[in-house]
Formats: C-alpha cells, sequence, structure tokens
C-alpha cells in the first residue's frame, strides 16, 4: 500500500519570504500522480499543484513550485513570496494511475500546518 | 471543473442516532468519494460510491456504520450510524476528474454528544 509522510507538522515564515514543504512517499508503481493541497480554515480543499510522475520537469505554479526526485521518491513544494493568505494546513498526496487498478482515490499525508507571519 | 455541496455544513448529534450527509454535484461524475477527517488530522477515504453498484469500503469501514447510497450521476449521501463520541469528524465527499485533480466539497462539521 502507497504511504506519504510529511515530516514537518507545523511550519513558519515571515511574509515575502520563501519556504519549503517536505513530502516523500513510498510506492512499487512507477508511474503515478502526486498533487498538494491547501485547506485553510474554512476548510475548503484547494489544489495548489499537481506532478506526473512519468514528467521530469517539476511542476511550477506562479509563486508555487515543486522538486519532484522520483528515484528518492520526494515531493517537497516551494511557496516563494509568501503572502498572509497562504496560512493554511498542506497535504501531500498521491494517486495511483487508472490503468493500474487506481480509481482516483487519494492517500494523504498527514499535512503540515504553515503559518505566514506579517 | 465541478462545484460539489454538502448538506448540512455541521450539526450536532446525541451518541447513538445517526445523520445522513448528502453530496450534490453541478455534472455527471462516476466515482464520488467519501473522506473522513478526524480533529486534527489528516483526510481518510471511508469508501468510493459508483452509480448503479454497491460502494467499495476501505480498511476500517464498513458498511453497517457508514452505508453509502448513490442513486445517479450527480448525488451521493453518507449515513454515519449509531454515532459516538469518536464520530466527531469533518466528512468530505469529492469527485475525481481522473487524474488532472479531486474536487472537495466543503465539509460537514459532525460533533457527536
Amino acid at each position: 500500500a502507497q504511504t506519504v509522510t510529511q515530516s514537518q507538522p507545523e511550519m513558519s515564515v515571515q511574509e515575502a519570504e520563501t519556504v519549503t514543504l517536505s513530502c516523500t512517499y513510498d510506492t512499487s508503481e512507477n508511474n503515478y500522480y502526486l498533487f498538494w493541497y491547501k485547506q485553510p480554515p474554512s476548510r475548503q480543499m484547494i489544489l495548489v499543484i499537481r506532478q506526473e510522475a512519468y514528467k521530469q520537469q517539476n511542476a511550477t505554479e506562479n509563486r508555487f513550485s515543486v522538486n519532484f526526485q522520483k528515484a528518492a521518491k520526494s515531493f517537497s513544494l516551494k511557496i516563494s513570496d509568501s503572502q498572509l493568505g497562504d496560512t493554511a494546513m498542506y497535504f501531500c498526496a498521491f494517486m495511483k494511475p487508472l490503468t493500474q487498478g487506481g480509481s482516483e482515490k487519494l492517500v494523504f499525508g498527514k499535512g503540515t500546518k504553515l503559518t505566514v507571519n506579517p | 471543473s465541478a462545484v460539489i455541496s454538502q448538506k448540512p455544513s455541521r450539526d450536532i448529534c446525541q451518541r447513538g442516532t445517526s445523520l445522513t450527509i448528502q453530496c450534490q454535484v453541478d455534472s455527471q461524475v462516476t466515482m464520488m468519494f467519501w473522506y473522513r477527517q478526524q480533529p486534527g488530522q489528516s483526510l481518510t477515504l471511508i469508501a468510493t460510491a459508483n452509480q448503479g453498484s454497491e460502494a467499495t469500503y476501505e480498511s476500517g469501514f464498513v458498511i453497517d456504520k457508514f452505508p453509502i447510497s448513490r442513486p445517479n450521476l450527480t448525488f451521493s449521501t453518507l449515513t454515519v450510524s449509531n454515532m459516538s463520541p469518536e464520530d466527531s469528524s469533518i466528512y468530505l465527499c469529492s469527485v475525481g476528474q481522473g487524474a488532472r485533480e479531486q474536487y472537495f466539497g466543503p465539509g460537514t462539521r459532525l460533533t457527536v454528544t
């Protein structure tokens, strides 16, 4: 079974600075998908960024980027120019490919609580 | 994209009773998912609900405790039966768009006293 580990329960960063959240995972699959979701106090789960394992290029979305190291099974999230609105729980998640018995279900890490300080 | 609504948004229930949570999607989807998020914890999948077939439950979750209905391609319900304080959680439904993204409802915050 796949597992996702986030080793940082809490982190804080000053506004406008850069922060990196760590995520490692364990799988025997070769193709899969990785996600970072954000959950602010409103509880709404919001997709931050997505990475396909067969793509070597790291995904980027504006101020958010990932460092995907497939051999090391590592998938860290970098937030640049942190903003107060980035304060939230961040969850790393894994999805098996649909063609290999996957069903779009996500396996989540325990989350990292990020606080952006003014 | 998909817009998902859930009812109720929150509820406080007595132990031993049951609560049914509704999930409505604005488009037709094959699979719907129900997750539980216990206080301060991550999301754990309860079951996958396909239209026209029995739900598939994850290890540790059983149909008698969490019966699910999926009468059509836009709607599902999750019932939390014979509740105890340990069932106090946020319950979220979600739908997938292949492997591109999974969209989540706003969640139902359940407190069992």
